[in-house]
């Protein structure tokens, strides 16, 4: 159990473009998921919090407006990069809080197999 | 604020034993994990500890002194398999957010 998908696994955009990413929990209903940037050699850096039927909260420094996050129901969230700049080339990651299900640890993170971004 | 540290590289031989050190400051917990992470891929879930003193799990270990701010990861029975990046990271109070670590890269040699 506990399995947490993400699509697509890798992508390459043109700047200025916008590329989605989508997080799926297979099975487990998610109350809660989260959004994380890794640069090359570095660690996690938590972006936002998403939370099903509700706005998400982002971590200070990271810009709404340029990363939507939508949680439309307890299994599924997107991560839309607005406009995307070479810079915003990274490893994207979600991952997913079950809150109590039984078959699995609570509050623990399940993580999705990450997004590559490359924007040329 | 949040404040992780532990050793950035560590070597071994395949068979042999690692401890990874973690000693962390934060302003709530609700945890200690630690994760795997091999180059590329997203983190996997090893273990978690809320209460003092050790879990185990196999070949993986992991210790906390909530007093102390410290947490081990110890790997037993190295294999190649497990040469990798190992995250450790505490929960926040309440919210379910986790702070990272920088992460230890271990290397095994043969």
């Amino acid at each position: 159990g506990a399995v947490v998908s993400q699509h697509p696994s890798w992508v390459i955009c043109k700047s200025g473009t916008s590329v989605k990413i989508e997080c799926r929990s297979l099975d487990f209903q998610a109350t809660t998921m989260f959004w994380y940037r890794q640069f090359p050699k570095q660690s996690l850096m938590l972006m936002a919090t998403s939370n099903e039927g509700s706005k998400a909260t982002y971590e200070q420094g990271v810009e709404k407006d340029k990363f939507l996050i939508n949680h439309a129901s307890l299994t599924l969230s997107t991560l839309t990069v607005t406009s995307a700049h070479p810079e915003d080339s990274s490893f994207y990651i979600c991952s997913a809080n079950s809150g109590s299900e039984g078959h699995i640890e609570t509050d623990t993170q399940y993580f999705g197999p990450g997004t590559r971004l490359t924007v040329l | 604020g949040q404040n992780i540290d532990q050793p950035t590289e560590m070597t071994a031989t395949e068979g042999a034993i690692v401890q990874i050190n973690c000693t962390y400051q934060t302003s709530g917990f609700n945890g200690l994990f630690w994760y795997q992470q091999h180059a590329g891929e997203a983190p996997t879930f090893l273990s978690y500890n809320v209460l003092d003193g050790l879990e185990e799990k196999g070949r993986f270990s992991s210790f906390l002194s909530r007093s102390k701010g410290y947490s081990y990861l110890l790997l037993k029975e190295l294999q190649m398999k497990d040469s990798a990046s190992y995250l450790c990271a505490v929960g926040r109070s309440n919210d379910y957010k986790l702070s990272f670590g920088a992460g230890t890269t271990v290397t095994v040699r043969a």
